[in-house]
């Protein structure tokens, strides 16, 4: 079957750099994606890694590792306004190149 | 340049009646998703459509729902007879291509069925 695990909830404080892992189990996977989403707001794309390695955009980074079935976020600098929930999503072949979600992650940000 | 726009973006049904949710893609984009999502949860995915076909409509109650993008006009998410149940927010999102481009997602619509 297909799968994302991520965990529900990660607590940080403000200035440091919190690491949100997501492991998956898909049988044609294309690319992982992160998707940020504020309450009450509309989810909004981050990154894709297609390949393993670092992709890099500012404050924050997203690694994926195809032999580990396995990616993260990290994001630098913590700043308040990332309290938000992180949703890492699988591209798979098998299902028409649709987007398999994970549950997200309720990233909590303190002073 | 308009991102994804989602009307209304509030709605408010009675049981039994239907609701009509609207969306009109970023320029330029032919993939059309909608997504369905109650409080603290993730997205559930409905249907996936391109111009005038349904794709995958793998995620999608097979009563009372429907959708459609028509050649001319909004993607239409249509729920007949709707249920308190139904009560969620729905976000449309639209993509260039169904391999590697991001999703682009729509304010959302709140639906209330009381």
């Amino acid at each position: 079957g297909q799968s994302l695990e991520q965990p529900s909830e990660v607590t940080a404080v403000e200035g440091a750099i919190v690491q949100i892992n997501c492991t998956y189990q898909t049988s044609g996977f294309y690319g992982l994606s992160w998707y940020q989403q504020h309450d009450g707001g509309a989810p909004t794309f981050l990154s894709y890694n297609a390949l393993d390695g670092l992709e890099e955009t500012g404050r924050f980074s997203s690694f994926l590792s195809r032999s580990d079935s396995y990616g993260y976020l990290l994001l630098q600098e913590l700043q308040m306004k990332d309290s938000a929930s992180y949703f890492c999503a699988v591209r798979d072949q098998t299902s028409n190149y649709q987007l398999i979600w994970g549950a997200g992650t309720k990233l909590i940000i303190k002073p | 340049n308009a991102g994804v726009m989602q009307n209304p973006r509030h709605l408010v049904r009675r049981r039994g009646q239907e609701a009509r949710l609207r969306c009109s893609p970023m320029k330029g984009h032919s993939h059309v998703y909608w997504y369905r999502q109650l409080p603290e949860e993730g997205l559930k995915f409905m249907v996936y459509l391109q111009k005038e076909n349904i794709i995958d409509e793998s995620g999608m109650p097979k009563e009372r729902f429907s959708a459609e993008f028509p050649k001319e006009g909004p993607s239409i998410l249509r729920i007949q007879q709707v249920v308190r149940g139904d009560s969620a927010a729905y976000f449309c999102a639209s993509s260039q291509d169904r391999f590697n481009s991001p999703l682009h997602f729509g304010n959302g619509t709140r639906l209330t069925v009381t």
